[in-house]
């Protein structure tokens, strides 16, 4: 049972531009957490998607950020225009139903040069 | 406003010595507690998960306790090897739906020989 995989592990992209951050959860597991860690933070909460909706988004950034996790295939961050704040990593989490604990992945290295 | 203070917020130790870290939480309504080791360019992996009514865990050579009055936990690490160099990471699950994590900014420790 391969465990959370996001991919691409590393992204750079121009200001402008658009970054598209893909995780594919646990076997099994139909919860998706998406979390943000600036340099020197901590991982803060953007989304929580279970398939096809999402729970709570109360931290992602009202525009150009959006999140999806479709019946089929992987869960994906999309950042529009992206800026160089944006720079940092994506971490993905999942869980199955009715279980409080959380597996990350190895995250998404973006920056925005 | 829920949060999660960690200290020190770096700390270096020789192998083979012990060390504890901190974790003071103002989260409500709380779920349960967790220790997460993450290591450089890595996703947090768990080390340790407490609830309400769990005052000490042990996981090898790591110890978290849990004093749920004050509000305090901490994480012992026993007989440091040069593999536990890491930010530890100290998470709140706090009560709701979403199964929100709420992160400490992590306490950074470095083994040296």
């Amino acid at each position: 049972n391969a465990g959370v995989m996001q991919n691409p592990r590393h992204l750079v992209r121009r200001r402008g531009q658009e970054a598209r951050l893909r995780c594919s959860p646990m076997k099994g597991h139909s919860h998706v957490y998406w979390y943000r860690q600036l340099p020197e933070e901590g991982l803060k909460f953007m989304v929580y998607l279970q398939k096809e909706n999402i729970i709570d988004e109360s931290g992602m950034p009202k525009e150009r950020f959006s999140a999806e996790f479709p019946k089929e295939g992987p869960s994906i961050l999309r950042i529009q225009q992206v800026v160089r704040g944006d720079s940092a990593a994506y971490f993905c989490a999942s869980s199955p139903p009715g279980v409080s604990e959380a597996f990350f992945g190895q995250g998404t290295r973006l920056t925005v040069v | 406003k829920n949060q999660v203070e960690q200290s020190p917020q770096s700390l270096i130790i020789l192998e083979g010595k012990n060390c504890t870290l901190q974790c003071n939480y103002t989260v409500s309504p709380f779920s349960n507690l967790r220790w997460y080791k993450q290591d450089t360019g890595r996703g947090p992996v768990s080390l340790t998960i407490m609830t309400f009514s769990e005052n000490t865990k042990s996981n090898g050579r790591y110890t978290a306790t849990l004093d749920a009055d004050t509000k305090q936990s901490s994480l012992h690490i026993t007989a440091s090897q040069l593999s536990d160099s890491a930010s530890y990471i100290c998470v709140v699950t706090y009560g709701g739906a979403t199964n929100k994590l709420i992160f400490g900014t992590g306490t950074l420790l470095a083994v040296q020989p």
